[in-house]
């Protein structure tokens, strides 16, 4: 059964601080990983995918790694601003073609 | 112009009754999922369809049926709603079941009294 765990559950820090967040999971048998971000009230914004032959993805401030053989990925986002602020979600693509959702990370980013 | 789209954003009703929410994508995907996001925040899928034709059925109550009249639309009705059906459902598409990216809706928050 895949379990998708993520750590912090919460963070906060100030503007401009770069911030890690982590994401495990325990079966390595995935097709892709993607960063989600979820915003009070609002639906889900798809941030990166990183497909199961990728280590990592880009786009603007945020990196996303994938190390599938030991069931990790990591967000990185550099120079953190208040709009920031908002929940993080983490989700593999299993081989059954299900989305497998982590419990998220909150993260607040104050001026 | 919404890629996903939900209606309605907002749905109050009381215990017993007949509900619908509505999805469409206008990606030409494949694939459109229902998902149900707890208390907790914990996103679980329910529903998953490809080509109108249903892959993924998870362990939901029968009161919940999906209904894909085309491949741009996924429609939910939920028969008898309970106390416990009161949750955020998110509405989402893909290209196809595998290896592509998952594009959601802005959710329907339903509150059952």
């Amino acid at each position: 059964k895949q379990e998708v765990t993520q750590i912090p559950a919460a963070l906060s820090v100030p503007e401009g601080e770069n911030l890690v967040l982590n994401c495990s999971f325990t079966d390595s048998a995935i097709y892709n990983l993607q960063w989600f971000r979820q915003d009070p009230g609002k639906g889900l914004t798809s941030l990166l995918l990183i497909q199961s032959s990728q280590r990592e993805q880009t786009s603007g401030r945020l990196n996303a790694s994938l190390d599938k053989s030991s069931g990790r990925s990591t967000l990185y986002i550099a120079a953190s601003q208040p709009g920031d602020s908002a929940t993080y979600l983490c989700a593999v693509l299993r081989r059954d073609d299900k989305l497998i959702f982590g419990t998220g990370t909150r993260l607040q980013v104050f001026p | 112009d919404t890629a996903v789209s939900q209606t309605p954003k907002y749905l109050v009703t009381q215990m017993g009754n007949d509900k619908s929410i509505k999805c469409e994508q206008n990606l030409g995907h494949d694939t459109m999922y229902w998902y149900k996001q707890d208390s907790k925040k914990f996103l679980k899928i329910m529903f998953s369809y490809n080509n109108k034709e249903l892959i993924i059925n998870e362990t939901v109550p029968n009161r919940f049926s999906p209904k894909s009249p085309d491949k741009a639309h996924l429609n939910l009705h939920i028969n008898s709603l309970e106390l416990g059906d009161s949750a955020v459902y998110f509405c989402a598409s893909s290209q196809d079941p595998d290896s592509t990216e998952a594009f959601f809706g802005q959710g329907t928050r339903l509150t059952v009294v």
